[in-house]
């Protein structure tokens, strides 16, 4: 059945700086999406890639969708407390399959 | 809003039990889902809905079953709790089957 990897599985920034979390599927997908859960709460839906190559922004995080469609990234500039919390990607094939997710925590 | 409600936002069950976990959903949506959420796994798929009285196994629906007699309405069941079920379980709804969710609260399950 379809995989969908994510790495890392942690990630500690120092307030400010950049960083990327990478999603692979072991299948063609026909769409991807992002989730955010901040600590206690639900995952949240951020954003989803449909073609091939798309690039998305939303302020500081920029997602793509890789040309193959079984691959993808986000990436946050100057991180910000707020950014704290894990990030899903979700890789739809009939339905959805998520990935562990990465755990970001902010140094102040 | 959408809005998935979930019926309990924390529950202890004994080990045995038959435990119910309902999910109501405000905006008419077609699918309904149900995952487990457990450290260092991320979402697994439990049981999916894309249509009323309707039912699909995701990936670990061993030990589950599930209810959709109304649109509205999606029960997960336990049929006898076990302690390896002891999870936070995710209850969520989309208006397009591969388009984004709406996730409930989540219920946080123990059974001892």
């Amino acid at each position: 059945g379809q995989q969908v990897m994510q790495i890392p599985q942690y990630q500690h920034v120092q307030e400010g700086e950049d960083f990327t979390t990478y999603c692979n599927s072991s299948t063609t997908l026909s769409n991807i999406q992002w989730y955010k859960q901040r600590p206690g709460g639900h995952p949240v839906f951020l954003i989803q890639l449909v073609k091939s190559g798309e690039v998305k922004k939303q302020k500081r995080l920029t997602f793509q969708f890789g040309e193959a469609k079984k691959n993808s990234s986000l990436h946050i500039t100057a991180t910000q407390t707020t950014d704290v919390g894990t990030y899903f990607c979700a890789g739809a094939d009939y339905k959805l399959s998520f990935g562990a997710g990465t755990t970001v925590t902010v140094r102040a | 809003d959408v809005k998935v409600t979930q019926s309990s936002r924390y529950l202890v069950k004994r080990t045995g039990e038959k435990v119910f976990l309902e999910c109501v959903q405000d905006m008419d949506h077609e699918n309904m889902f149900w995952y487990r959420q457990d450290p260092g796994l991320g979402l697994r798929l439990i049981y999916f809905s894309y249509d009323v009285k309707m039912k699909e196994k995701g990936d670990i629906p061993e030990g589950y079953s599930v209810s959709r007699e109304k649109k509205e309405r999606f029960s997960l069941i336990l049929e006898s709790a076990s302690t390896n079920q002891t999870s936070m379980y995710l209850c969520a709804s989309s208006s397009h089957r591969e388009w984004g969710y709406t996730f409930g609260s989540g219920t946080r399950l123990t059974v001892v």
